[in-house]
């Protein structure tokens, strides 16, 4: 069966520090994969997708990145965090369409 | 573009009631559509999907929804609710394309009164 993976679970981060968080899916071959981000009381906004190794498709602009390295592999990180990238992140993967996502437990990043 | 709007963001029900959760969907083509459950801390786990086979769509924990394309609705119902389903519940529509991207509605908590 499949599985996906995420970590870590919970994240406090100072202003201007790096990020990486990662996301392994294990069961299944050439997954479409999601990064989400959820902020309190709000729905999931998605912020980058990728349908193949080192393919990368942005939702939104922002202090983010995202890669790719490994078919089942998807890590979002970046440069200089800010603020406003505190949030419940969650990555997910999907197949074909039309396919339900499958979600890991999520990060939770505190940035301070 | 396609979008999806949830009415009521709290929703409050006694024990052994009936749960109705709304969910209105707007989509340029015949849309995909979902509903996930989210317990704290936790991500999403699909309830049900409804993928233009029967309007009917039953799912997991006693939970179905109806798509009525004329009301542009997927309205997700449970006869009688159990303290276990107090959650936090997502409507989704998704594309057609292969990037398979799904837009979700702001959620609705449900609570669950003894």
């Amino acid at each position: 069966s499949q599985t996906i993976h995420q970590w870590p679970a919970t994240l406090v981060q100072p202003v201007g520090s790096p990020l990486s968080l990662e996301c392994t899916v294990e069961g299944t071959s050439n997954p479409n994969l999601y990064w989400y981000r959820q902020a309190a009381g709000r729905g999931l906004q998605l912020l980058f997708y990728s349908v193949g190794i080192g393919q990368i498709s942005s939702e939104v602009p922002q202090n983010l990145s995202a890669s790719r390295p490994q078919d089942r592999q998807f890590i979002l990180s970046s440069k200089k965090l800010l603020l406003s990238d505190s949030g419940f992140y969650l990555c997910a993967w999907g197949g074909t369409k039309p396919s339900p996502l499958h979600f890991g437990n999520g990060t939770r990043l505190t940035v301070t | 573009a396609q979008s999806v709007t949830q009415l009521g963001s709290h929703v409050s029900v006694s024990e052994g009631a009936l749960v109705l959760l709304r969910c209105n969907y707007s989509s340029s083509v015949p849309p995909y559509l979902f509903w996930y459950v989210q317990y704290p801390n936790q991500g999403l786990q699909l309830l049900l999907k409804y993928t233009s086979a029967a309007t009917l769509v039953k799912g997991i924990n006693g939970f179905e929804a109806e798509f009525k394309k004329s009301e542009t609705s997927f309205h997700l119902t449970k006869p009688s609710a159990h303290m276990s389903d107090a959650a936090e519940y997502f409507c989704a529509v998704s594309d057609n394309t292969n990037a398979g991207k799904s837009t979700f509605g702001d959620g609705t908590t449900l609570t669950v009164k003894p």
